[in-house]
């Protein structure tokens, strides 16, 4: 069936520095959507991507599809406190079942 | 109402116990779906139905799973026999459209943890 997985698993960064999380899938994407799940809390939607190649931006955080829209990355600038927490990705093939990848926890120190 | 509620927050069963979980989810929300989440892993695929039709019920682990939405609103899912493997976070999520097409993300609700003793 359908995988996508994510990494680096966790990723510690100090307060400005900058962060990725890649995300591929073993098929191919019709869409993919990325999530935030804070400590505690439940995933949020982010963004959902359709189109081959297509980057998207929302302030600090710049998304990618790849051309083969098999992969795609969440890069956030600068990073501070307030964003903390897991970012999942979530892959669509057919039909309205979301597969969600394991999740990249980020830590930032202050 | 102005977010996906889900209920109980926290259900403790004894093994062998029948548990059913329920999902309210925001009021004109066609889709509805049903992932359960282990500790440090992304959710995973249980079931989902479009207004109260069941599309996709693949991702249920076994026949001791099932889930109805018998109007099209709320939905319960029902775990008969439980066993301590079925202990994790129950998510319920909405989106407005069903179509693979749109540009409407999931809201999830809190969740219900569920431990089996």
């Amino acid at each position: 069936g359908q995988q996508v997985m994510q990494i680096p698993q966790y990723q510690h960064v100090q307060e400005g520095e900058d962060f990725t999380t890649y995300c591929n899938s073993s098929t191919t994407l019709s869409n993919i959507q990325w999530y935030k799940q804070r400590p505690g809390g439940h995933p949020v939607f982010l963004i959902q991507l359709v189109k081959s190649g297509e980057v998207k931006k929302q302030k600090r955080l710049t998304f990618q599809f790849g051309e083969a829209k098999k992969n795609s990355s969440l890069h956030i600038t600068a990073t501070q406190t307030t964003d903390v927490g897991t970012y999942f990705c979530a892959g669509r093939t057919s039909g309205s079942r979301l597969t969600f990848g394991e999740g990249t926890q980020l830590t930032v120190n202050p | 109402g102005a977010g996906v509620s889900q209920s109980p927050r926290y259900k403790v069963t004894k093994r062998g116990q029948d548990v059913a979980l329920r999902c309210d989810p925001i009021s004109g929300h066609v889709s509805l779906y049903w992932y359960r989440q282990a500790l440090g892993q992304g959710p995973e695929f249980l079931t989902y139905f479009n207004y109260e039709a069941q599309q996709d019920k693949s991702g249920l682990p076994n026949d001791r799973f099932s889930a109805e939405r018998p109007e099209g609103s709320i939905s319960t899912l029902t775990i008969q026999r439980t066993e301590q493997r079925d202990s994790a976070m129950y998510r319920c999520a909405s989106s407005f459209s069903p179509y693979r097409g749109s540009n409407y993300g999931y809201t999830f609700g809190s969740g219900t943890r569920l431990t089996v003793v």
